[in-house]
């Protein structure tokens, strides 16, 4: 499968432990982004990754939302001390920067229960 | 700010028929508008993408157009089967910006 890989695909934790999410990128994507959608609603974004360069953050993500992508491939998504509200699908998604018109391609998700 | 929104929020209609979904945009200066389907609990899969300088574009069954002076797009799809059940998304890049600013979707189910 060469589409955008997201590990795990579910995730139960109890409220104020930390998760960390994993995406695997289209192998010649450099532009990596992140979303989350809880239910009913469409994604939202989060931030997004050109390269390593982390060069833009939403307000969603607070303090507790941590995000990397050190070596320009593969990204994580860490959340601190989960809370209730933090239950969403976190999607990951890439892109190809050849110019700003590029389709971008979404993952499967990872589920977050906090219970 | 970016505005998207999706209407209806949920349609249904027996299989065969043609059926049309609307995305209304509140900024007309985009790069592009996507079309996206979702299955219950599953990721997001691309269907159409539209440049800012295109119309309209097709993809079997799929058709979906672009007016960007009137903030609109919808996506037509042809004699609908129930796989076709699904929510749709319709999500715009706007100029300036990486991010899509995704509608709430279209919750589609196509009786048999």
């Amino acid at each position: 499968d060469t589409g955008v890989s997201q590990d795990p695909r579910h995730k139960i934790t109890k409220r104020g432990q930390n998760v960390t999410f994993r995406c695997d990128p289209i192998s010649e994507h450099n532009r990596l982004y992140w979303y989350r959608q809880t239910l009913g609603q469409g994604p939202e974004f989060l931030t997004y990754f050109q390269n390593e360069a982390q060069l833009e953050k939403s307000r969603l993500l607070s303090d507790r939302f941590s995000a990397e992508r050190p070596k320009g491939s593969f990204s994580t998504l860490e959340i601190q001390r989960t809370e209730q509200g933090d239950s969403a699908m976190y999607l990951c998604a890439s892109s190809l920067l050849l110019s700003r018109d590029t389709e971008a391609f979404f993952g499967q998700g990872t589920r977050l229960t906090v219970v | 700010k970016q505005e998207v929104t999706q209407i209806p929020a949920a349609l249904s209609v027996p299989e065969g028929e043609n059926l049309v979904l609307n995305c209304s945009f509140t900024d007309s200066a985009i790069y592009n508008l996507q079309w996206f389907r979702q299955d219950p609990g599953k990721g997001l899969t691309s269907l159409l993408l539209i440049q800012s300088s295109q119309r309209e574009q097709t993809s079997g069954r799929l058709n979906a157009s672009l007016d960007k002076s009137s903030g609109r797009s919808t996506l037509y799809i042809a004699a609908s089967q129930p796989g076709d059940s699904a929510t749709y998304l319709c999500a715009v890049k706007a100029q300036g910006a990486q991010k899509l600013v995704f509608g709430q979707g279209t919750r589609l189910t196509i009786n048999p």
